[in-house]
Parts: structure tokens; C-alpha cells; sequence
């Protein structure tokens, strides 16, 4: 079945350092993917989106890479901040036409100032 | 971003008595909803996906008798826990999308349940 995957489940960086968040997936025919911020108590947030004809895709301070070959996804978060602390999910939807948005595992991004 | 308001975001009922919980698009039309369960320090776990005007497609494992989907409008659908136990008490997250072409899905602040 399908099923995603994180292979970190606690990264911890110091305050201006760049966050590498990563994430397997198992379905190759999966064409959206999503990374979803979380904190505590709360929803998650979204953070970047990569459709699967592309392998890059920057927004402010965040970059998703993309690599269909090894099904591998990642979220790169540059000079972190203490507010950038909370839980990451990758997320995707398969090929259901975004009939289904499933989760992965989720890493717990730890930022000391 | 567009906006999901879920409600109640907290809730304690006793074993056995059922439990609504509202999930609401406030600015824009879902034509699909998401219901998630997430226990502590765990993911999201997709329940079911509800089309408005239709049945909802519930994930295997999930008693589609306990856990009532209800999408009748494009802007509300609704979970109803049915004769809770105090294992189904956990973090209940639903999330809309709008449309065909709207790729994006939002997602509600969860409700907490705890059952007694």
C-alpha cells in the first residue's frame, strides 16, 4: 500500500544554520507533494508544494527537492530560526486526483538560539 | 491563506455518548474534506475523504458506523464520534480543498478529545 515515510525523527540546529528535512515515499506514481509545518496543538501549516514534473522549487528561506528516481523528498530551510520549531510532514497525494492526502512520519525540527 | 474553522477545539464527553465536531470553509466553497486522527507525538492519520453531496470514502480500519462523515454543503462537514471510549480519545484535524484546480489544502486547528 502506500505509505511515506521520514528517515529523521529529531533534527536539532543552532540558530542560522540551514535544515535539511527529509523524506521517502513509496508510491511512484505519486504527482503532488506538500510540506506541512506543525506545532503544538495546532494544524499544520502549509510550507511548499512540488508536482512531480519538477525536482526543485524555492520559496522564502524554504526549498523542496524533489527525486523521483530514489523517491526521495526534501526540505531544505535556510539560516533556521527559533520559530521555525515545530514538527514537518511531507505529504502526498498519490494519483487520486487529490482524493487522498496522506502523511509521513514527521520530524521534530529543534532550533536552539 | 483561505480559512478552516473547526469546533469544538476542545471536548470531554463520557464512555458511550457521541460527539460532534464541525469542520467549516469560511472563505471559499470545499469541495473536498480530509478527517485525520493524530495521537500523540504521531502523524496524521487520514480517516476518510468526504466529496460535498456524497458518501465519504473512508481509509481500511476505519468503522465508518463509529466515525459518521456527513459533507452536505460546501462549506461544513461534520464527524460525528459514535459511542466514544476512552480509546478514541486523540487529536482530530480536518482540512478543505477547494475546488478542481486548487491544489492546496487547508487545515483546521484540530479538536482535542478526551473521553471519560
Amino acid at each position: 500500500g502506500e505509505s511515506v515515510g521520514l528517515h529523521l525523527p529529531t533534527l536539532s540546529v543552532q540558530e542560522g544554520d540551514n535544515s535539511i528535512i527529509n523524506c521517502a515515499y513509496s508510491n511512484s506514481a505519486s504527482d503532488y507533494f506538500i510540506w506541512y509545518k506543525q506545532e503544538s496543538g495546532k494544524g499544520p501549516q502549509f510550507i511548499i508544494d512540488i508536482r512531480s514534473n519538477m525536482d526543485k522549487r524555492q520559496g522564502q528561506r524554504v526549498t523542496v527537492l524533489l527525486n523521483k528516481t530514489v523517491k526521495h523528498l526534501s526540505l531544505q530551510i535556510a539560516a533556521t530560526q527559533p520559530g521555525d520549531s515545530a514538527v514537518y510532514f511531507c505529504a502526498e497525494t498519490g494519483n487520486t486526483g487529490f482524493q487522498k492526502l496522506v502523511f509521513g512520519t514527521g520530524t521534530r525540527l529543534l532550533v536552539s538560539p | 491563506g483561505a480559512v478552516v474553522s473547526q469546533h469544538p477545539s476542545r471536548v470531554i464527553c463520557k464512555s458511550g455518548t457521541s460527539v460532534k465536531i464541525e469542520c467549516r470553509s469560511l472563505d471559499f466553497q470545499a469541495t473536498t474534506m480530509f478527517w485525520y486522527r493524530q495521537f500523540p507525538k504521531q502523524s496524521l492519520m487520514l480517516m476518510a475523504t468526504s466529496n460535498e453531496g456524497s458518501k465519504a470514502t473512508y481509509e481500511q480500519g476505519v468503522e465508518k458506523d463509529k466515525f459518521l462523515i456527513n459533507h452536505a454543503s460546501l462549506t461544513l462537514s461534520t464527524l460525528t464520534v459514535t459511542s466514544a471510549h476512552p480509546e478514541d480519545s486523540s487529536f482530530y484535524i480536518c482540512s478543505a480543498r477547494a475546488g478542481v484546480t486548487n491544489t492546496e489544502a487547508f487545515f483546521g486547528q484540530g479538536t482535542r478529545l478526551t473521553v471519560v
